[in-house]
């Protein structure tokens, strides 16, 4: 059964340093999207991907955020500047459509701990 | 008023037993709706998508009330495997096509 794969799964960094998570998404799927869950919290969406463009993002996206496909496979989330509260898990997703009723898959996700 | 508001729980039920979640959501535009399960520190996997006319996918019997803005899940014969976090999501909350809205999630433990 095809699923989305992240890198690396644990991440640790200084704050201010510069990180990024990267994803793989299953083959055949055209929206891609960024998650986060601060530990004990719920998931909260950050951002979604088609045909090479944000189409939408949400207010923790903020200037230091930013998405890349940079090729037929990967896509990628950078922080350009952690703070502390950027700990947290980022679950990247994929969909073949629109969500609609075909629901998104998630990646195992990449635990990033800022310190 | 939260935008996807559950039970957290946690539900503690022995093994065959029947149980039922409940969600509600605040925005009536809302487009479509899902059950997602979550095992401790790992991802949210898909359960299954809901419908209007309810649905079933095995021992899972899902449920939306558009009317009430609220999203029910039946687990019957419950088995240890089971146990994890039934997250209640919505898609279109805000009037994307494409965010994902999730709840805090409710707990579940299957005991022997």
């Amino acid at each position: 059964e095809p699923e989305v794969t992240q890198t690396p799964s644990h991440q640790v960094t200084q704050m201010g340093q510069e990180v990024i998570l990267r994803c793989v998404p299953i083959s055949n799927h055209l929206y891609f999207y960024w998650y986060r869950q601060i530990l004990g919290q719920k998931v909260e969406f950050l951002v979604s991907f088609y045909n090479n463009e944000i189409s939408e993002k949400s207010e923790i996206f903020d200037d230091q955020f930013s998405v890349e496909r940079p090729d037929g496979s990967n896509f990628t989330l950078k922080i350009r500047s952690t703070k502390l509260e950027d700990s947290a898990m980022y679950f990247c997703a994929s969909s073949a459509g629109t969500s609609g009723t075909q629901g998104q898959y998630f990646g195992p996700g990449t635990r990033l701990t800022v310190l | 008023r939260k935008e996807v508001e559950q039970d957290p729980g946690p539900f503690n039920v022995p093994e065959g037993a029947t149980v039922a979640f409940n969600c509600t959501y605040s925005n009536s535009a809302s487009q479509s709706f899902f059950w997602y399960r979550q095992d401790c520190r790992k991802e949210p996997k898909l359960l299954m998508s809901v419908y209007s006319s309810g649905n079933e996918d095995g021992r899972f019997t899902a449920q939306l009330n558009r009317a009430s803005q609220y999203i029910s899940l039946l687990i019957r014969d419950s088995k240890l495997s089971d146990s994890a976090t039934y997250l209640c999501v919505v898609n279109g909350i805000t009037g994307g096509g494409n965010k994902l809205t999730f709840g805090t999630g409710t707990q579940l433990k299957v005991e022997l």
